[in-house]
């Protein structure tokens, strides 16, 4: 089974604050990806890589980088958290090819 | 227009009913589809992938019509545990899935 873990589950930061979530996934997968979702707005893609030290934006990378030095680990950062980055954060995780993405178990963030 | 519009639900039915989602997409270049489910407040999980020819897990049935651009969940014999939100999924190339937004199944006693 592919197993896709994020470090946190819960996590409150203030407002300005330099956030980190780390995923791991132990399957040798190239692809990673990184979402946010939100009531209402679905699944949101923010950043995803292709393969290590690669990095690309989706939809909504502003106020967010990422970094993928290691095949398995994808983080994601907040330069400097504000209120509207308060949502459900999602690591996933897929081989290339016609393969689905497995989801890690999310991260809860709440930017005071 | 969007590229995977699903009804929001919710789609409230008595146990052992049977519940049909559709699930229009946009781009005609895509290649794969699945059927998410998502519980509430959990990660979404691969319910199935779907086939060109259809395919069936157990009460589940999927379709896809590439003609009318659109793929179908069909649930027979509804269960409690049946109550989620369904996500549908497509994939073109070896390009990021693009998830619709959900249909929520409530199922009631």
């Amino acid at each position: 089974d592919v197993k896709v873990t994020q470090s946190s589950r819960y996590l409150v930061k203030r407002t300005g604050e330099k956030v980190f979530l780390e995923c791991v996934q132990d399957m040798d997968h190239e692809n990673m990806f990184w979402y946010r979702q939100d009531p209402g707005l679905g699944l949101r893609l923010i950043y995803f890589s292709y393969d290590v030290k690669m990095k690309e934006k989706g939809d909504i990378p502003e106020g967010y980088s990422v970094s993928r030095e290691k095949k398995e680990r994808f983080s994601l950062i907040l330069e400097s958290a504000s209120t509207n980055q308060t949502s459900m954060y999602l690591c996933a995780s897929r081989q290339t090819g016609d393969q689905p993405q497995h989801f890690g178990d999310g991260t809860r963030l709440s930017i005071l | 227009r969007k590229e995977v519009e699903q009804d929001p639900g919710p789609f409230n039915v008595p146990e052992g009913a049977t519940v049909a989602f559709n699930c229009t997409y946009s781009n005609s270049a895509s290649q794969s589809f699945f059927w998410y489910r998502q519980d509430c407040r959990k990660e979404p999980k691969l319910l199935m992938s779907v086939y060109s020819s259809g395919n069936e897990d157990g009460r589940f049935t999927a379709q896809l019509n590439r003609a009318s651009q659109y793929i179908s969940l069909l649930i027979r014999d509804s269960k409690l545990s049946d109550s989620a939100t369904y996500l549908c999924v497509r994939r073109s190339g070896n390009t990021p899935l693009v998830f619709g937004k959900g249909t929520r199944l409530s199922v009631i006693a």
